[in-house]
């Protein structure tokens, strides 16, 4: 089983849809979790890290289920300027900074 | 966050030579990492760069293939010695950070090597 999973996407959606991105991890151990974006041909950058309660900002809501080992993103009110690959990224585990990332789930929207 | 330069932005070289990557943090950091991303791929730890002792290598990836240097908190370098064209790649730095209780990393804008 690959450490993090994500829907292979890739997604085309309508501007103003919603969006939802599933990811799952398989070490129990991991304790921090992140969604990045990463435009073509450039750097991942953090969109929001990930806390047990879920959190929220924007258009974008992280949710967390620690014990199905299960992530998820969801895009309200998509953009243009949304379309990106969305990475799913974990801790190896503890307090370990080190980070493992999913492949990315493709999104893009259309006008 | 930090800012992160990395040089050069984009090489192609010739197999059989070698390459050093340079990341600069405008800011003093503990944790430095490189990482690796293959075409259509997602990104692959290297190593941690530790500051004043030898590199962390994650398995697959070794010290005489790609040896690293952290002579200071804002500077580090990566190299890729003997290269194949199996080693053409974006190279990415990246530096811990922390909120709260969770470590974050920022990345710099990498490097894409190809090589002939």
């Amino acid at each position: 089983r690959k450490e993090v999973e994500q829907d292979p996407g890739p997604f085309n959606v309508p501007e103003g849809a919603t969006v939802a991105f599933n990811c799952t991890y398989s070490n129990s151990a991991s304790q921090s979790f992140f969604w990045y974006r990463q435009d073509c041909r450039k750097e991942p950058k953090l969109l929001m890290s990930v806390y047990s309660s879920g959190n929220e900002d924007g258009r974008f809501t992280a949710q967390l289920n620690r014990a199905s080992q299960y992530i998820s993103l969801l895009i309200r009110d998509s953009k243009l300027s949304d379309s990106a690959t969305y990475l799913c990224v974990v801790n190896k585990g503890g307090g370990s900074e080190k980070l493992v990332f999913g492949k990315g789930t493709k999104l893009t929207v259309n006008p | 966050s930090a800012v992160i330069s990395q040089k050069p932005s984009r090489d192609i070289c010739q197999r059989g030579t070698s390459l050093t990557i340079q990341c600069q943090v405008d800011s003093q950091v503990t944790m430095m990492f490189w990482y690796r991303q293959q075409p259509g791929q997602s990104l692959t730890l290297i190593a941690t760069a530790n500051q004043g002792s030898e590199a962390t290598y994650e398995s697959g990836f070794v010290i005489d293939k790609f040896p690293i240097s952290r002579p200071n908190l804002t500077f580090s370098t990566l190299t890729v010695s003997n290269m194949s064209p199996e080693d053409s790649s974006i190279y990415l730095c990246s530096v811990g950070g922390r909120a709260g209780d969770v470590h974050e990393q920022y990345f710099g804008p990498g490097t894409r090597l190809t090589v002939t």
